[in-house]
């Protein structure tokens, strides 16, 4: 069964970089993941689609600032020169399942 | 620019009926797979059903199989969603998504939701 793992909470300080990981259950490690994020009290925002190799393809509009990474079965997001509105839920995706996301709190 | 506008929501019984719409804008509806997403109160990300660009594939979530119907006009640009006998567990942000296929299948553009409350 196909499973994304997320954890429930990071921080980072402004100004800094933060790295948000997604883990895809056993059998599921090859799958390009999507990232979106989720500001309060808006609708989600698609970020990106992030393949195995680490190669990712952004949304209109996504700043620089936002990149992704994979290494076996974890795909990454890393967030740099974090700013306020940064502050969101991450969620990742893919074939209709979401992860749990990750409520990230710029300090 | 694409843009994906859902109303209909609203309170309702438990029991009761519901219907929400999405309309389309800014690319060529008819080409694209479309999604329902839901979101619980303070809870995370659900998808509960999708349809395929001519309507002849349809999908759902288990929890909303025989209770919820999916369906689209392409000469409206439009999506639907028939929610019937809702619990109040179906009480939720309900977003449209427009899907991408490539090797994975993931969702590129969201509506800004629309609310619907079951509680008597």
């Amino acid at each position: 069964q196909l499973v994304l793992t997320q954890s429930p909470s990071a921080s980072a300080s402004l100004g800094a970089s933060v790295k948000l990981t997604c883990t895809l259950s056993s059998g599921h490690s090859s799958y390009a993941i999507a990232w979106h994020q989720q500001q309060p009290e808006k609708g989600p925002r698609y970020l990106m689609i992030l393949n195995s190799d680490g190669s990712h393809s952004k949304g209109d509009g996504i700043p620089d600032r936002f990149s992704g990474s994979s290494s076996g079965a974890e795909r990454y997001l890393t967030i740099s020169s974090l700013q306020s509105e940064d502050e969101a839920d991450y969620y990742c995706q893919t074939w209709g399942v979401f992860g749990g996301g990750t409520k990230l709190t710029v300090l | 620019e694409v843009h994906l506008v859902e109303s209909g929501g609203g309170l309702v019984q438990p029991g009761g009926s519901l219907r929400l719409s999405c309309a389309a804008s800014g690319f060529t509806f008819s080409s694209y797979w479309m999604s329902w997403v839901r979101q619980a109160p303070g809870k995370g990300l659900e998808w509960v059903a999708n349809i395929k660009q001519d309507g002849t594939e349809k999908y759902y979530v288990d929890s909303v199989k025989g209770r919820f119907t999916i369906s689209r006009d392409n000469a409206k640009n439009s999506l639907y969603l028939q929610m019937n006998s809702l619990r109040a567990e179906d009480t939720a942000v309900y977003y449209c998504a427009r899907e991408v296929r490539t090797t994975t299948r993931y969702f590129d553009y969201w509506g800004q939701g629309a609310l619907v409350t079951v509680s008597s």
